[in-house]
């Protein structure tokens, strides 16, 4: 079957300017993540989605970051006004549940402030 | 605070040869650990989890309380064996907190 999918694969764009980052998980998978790699960073957790409930957005580094998950499927990351250090690669996974299963990696979304 | 070192960021070694990459971790609870392999051009998926406590391709890692590490194992590495390998740690089996990563190269 289909894994995680994510679009654009790359996105430049300008300081200042709001990006939007889609994800489609993995069918039937209701638990949803989102990681940033920075370069020369590890992967750090930025939010997760699990169902219905409230989203845990204890990983967001600043509130011009924002996401949402539709339909309890497909998932937006937005990042307003951005800056420089916002550049990196987005990841996306997602599992059955949150705690129990493994995670699915999508391909990632380059991400580059100009 | 949970964190995850990985000490190496480059590993190189000769097809053949024994490889270690390490993992040390800190965490106030009963940890959860896994290995994800980066492979060129593919995406982060796992490799394994302590839980399992299998081998895949080869690998194997073991869950050391006392030292904090979770360390990666091979015999005998593969030239297919290079890749980006991430340690990482579940937060009460949820969000993921990873290493830096050690990119292994093995040489024929």
């Amino acid at each position: 079957g289909a894994g995680v999918s994510q679009s654009p694969s790359n996105k430049v764009t300008e300081k200042g300017k709001d990006v939007e980052l889609r994800c489609d998980p993995i069918s039937g998978h209701t638990a949803l993540y989102w990681y940033r790699q920075s370069l020369g960073q590890g992967l750090e957790f930025l939010i997760y989605f699990q169902g219905n409930s409230a989203p845990d957005k204890s990983g967001l580094p600043s509130d011009r970051f924002s996401a949402e998950r539709t339909g309890g499927s497909v998932s937006t990351l937005t990042i307003q006004r951005t800056q420089q250090e916002d550049s990196a690669v987005y990841l996306c996974a997602s599992s059955r549940r949150v705690g129990t299963d493994t995670q699915y990696f999508g391909p990632g979304t380059r991400l580059t402030v100009l | 605070a949970q964190r995850v070192t990985q000490p190496e960021k480059l590993l190189s070694v000769f097809k053949g040869a024994p490889v270690e990459l390490k993992c040390n971790y800190s965490y106030s609870g009963s940890p959860e650990l896994f290995w994800y392999v980066q492979y060129s051009r593919q995406r982060l998926q796992l490799l394994l989890r302590h839980i399992s406590r299998e081998s895949i391709k080869g690998f194997t890692a073991d869950l050391n309380k006392g030292e904090t590490s979770f360390h990666l194992k091979k015999p005998f590495a593969q030239e297919e064996d290079s890749a980006m390998y991430y340690c990482a740690l579940s937060q009460g089996f949820q969000k993921l907190v990873f290493g830096t990563g050690t990119r292994l190269l093995v040489s024929p």
